[in-house]
């Protein structure tokens, strides 16, 4: 349903740190997830997707993993950099449904 | 910006005033959708749009019209803007199908005071 959260609403890790940002998803029955980075005053980036069928699925410094069986997701970003910073939320779509139900954001902070 | 621009960016305007936003793509894609985002909410969906003359509600719809006449322009209106109304509204698209992949418009600021 419309639980789509995130464990953390604030994360700070160091400069060339690997920060691993989380979200779970209430619902089984969504099939396709998305995560965002959303910069100060500026659209949501889409970052990265990934389907159900799969539970992992990597780009470019960024990896997303799927845990069905505890409904997890989670991005992890590679050597975090100051350009890194920012707000990141995933979205879930349920099976058949029309529309994206989007989490709230975890605000990640570079520590330099 | 995956083509999109919204105007304006940024809009003051009185309550019961009408407003438009306007969404336009340069890419011809077929999926169109207004979101708002509001602190503590996430974006929620307003309506969305899967072809000309093709729009649907989304789940805060109430207080919201759309139209789209041409396959590039999505116009969101506020037909009585009101404070609840305040919000950073997006647009976006989907370029593969519906609900996949959403690419976002640098959103309007919109106060109503």
């Amino acid at each position: 349903g419309e639980s789509v959260g995130l464990h953390l609403p604030t994360l700070s890790v160091q400069e060339g740190d690997n920060s691993i940002i989380n979200c779970a998803y209430s619902n089984s029955a969504s099939d396709y997830f998305i995560w965002y980075k959303q910069e100060s005053g500026k659209g949501p980036q889409f970052i990265i997707d990934i389907r159900s069928n799969m539970d992992k699925r990597q780009g470019q410094r960024v990896t997303v993993l799927l845990n069905k069986t505890v409904k997890h997701l989670s991005l992890q970003i590679a050597a975090t950099q100051p350009g890194d910073s920012a707000v990141y939320f995933c979205a879930e779509l349920l099976q058949g449904a029309q529309k994206l139900v989007f989490g709230q954001g975890t605000r990640l902070t570079i520590n330099p | 910006d995956a083509g999109i621009t919204q105007s304006p960016r940024h809009k003051v305007t009185e309550t019961g005033t009408p407003v438009t936003l306007r969404c336009h793509q340069t890419e011809n894609h077929r999926y169109m959708y207004w979101y708002r985002q509001d602190p503590g909410h996430g974006l929620r969906l307003i309506h969305y749009s899967y072809g000309v003359k093709d729009t649907d509600k989304g789940e805060v719809s109430d207080g919201y019209s759309v139209s789209r006449s041409k396959t590039e322009d999505f116009l969101l209106t506020l037909e009585s803007a009101t404070s609840s109304q305040t919000s950073v509204y997006f647009c976006a698209i989907s370029p593969k199908g519906p609900n996949e992949k959403l690419f976002f418009g640098s959103g309007t600021q919109l106060s109503v005071l």
